[in-house]
């Protein structure tokens, strides 16, 4: 199992450009989330997902957009970039099962510049 | 709301123990840990449940105080690899969609 796998790993952006980052997981979880990460401020969570075809925003939601057609793939979209969504981006899957292990993993994150 | 972490950060020799406070303003359900190295994904350390008991492996442990809404991580004699930030995320309810709010971390050096 590869587990979350996120790409790219790096990425400069412009002002006002879009891009997609990728987030793809092989453990069949139903549950995905997309969170930023600034420096000193712990994990915000942007959007999360409970299942294919079903999104919903986080705590910081404005600037991005996601969709889940299937199981595996949960990308996020920026579009308009901005210099306050530099930032590292991880994407984390879980598979409740209300005993007490529902942990979540994390993929390795993007690094993402907008210049 | 963001659970208060303290302290922000501790510094360490090797051998010593050390205990990192997370408490919320929020009746939580859960409590989870985890520790993140510089420039890596956090890696779950465990959870606490509302209604469990302790929990540790190795030399770390915590406990969940849910009347104080209170959880804290104890690392006994420490070890070069306990170095990175720890995180606790916590959960206010089952209805929450297993949403985790993240503290701000606590960063751990640990020094030979």
């Amino acid at each position: 199992n590869a587990g979350v796998t996120q790409t790219p790993k790096f990425r400069i952006l412009k002002i006002g450009q879009s891009m997609t980052l990728q987030c793809t997981q092989d453990m069949n979880h139903n549950y995905m989330y997309w969170y930023r990460q600034d420096p000193g401020m712990g994990l915000k969570l942007i959007y999360y997902s409970v299942g294919a075809g079903i999104t919903d925003k986080g705590e910081v939601p404005n600037g991005y957009n996601v969709s889940r057609s299937t199981t595996e793939d949960f990308p996020l979209r920026l579009e308009l970039a901005a210099p306050s969504q530099t930032s590292v981006y991880f994407c984390a899957s879980t598979d409740p099962t209300g005993s007490g292990t529902d942990t979540q993993y994390f993929g390795p994150g993007t690094r993402l510049t907008v210049l | 709301q963001q659970p208060v972490q303290s302290p922000q950060a501790v510094i360490l020799r090797e051998g010593e123990d050390a205990v990192i406070n997370c408490s919320s303003s929020k009746a939580l359900y859960s409590v989870h840990w985890y520790r993140q190295k510089h420039g890596e994904a956090p890696v779950f350390l465990m959870i606490l449940l509302k209604g469990g008991e302790q929990k540790g492996h190795d030399k770390i442990s915590a406990s969940f105080n849910e009347k104080k809404q209170q959880s804290s991580l104890y690392l006994t004699a420490s070890q070069l690899s306990y170095s990175g930030t720890y995180f606790c995320g916590t959960e206010s309810g089952r209805g929450s969609n297993y949403k985790l709010t993240f503290g701000k971390g606590t960063l751990l050096t640990v020094n030979p």
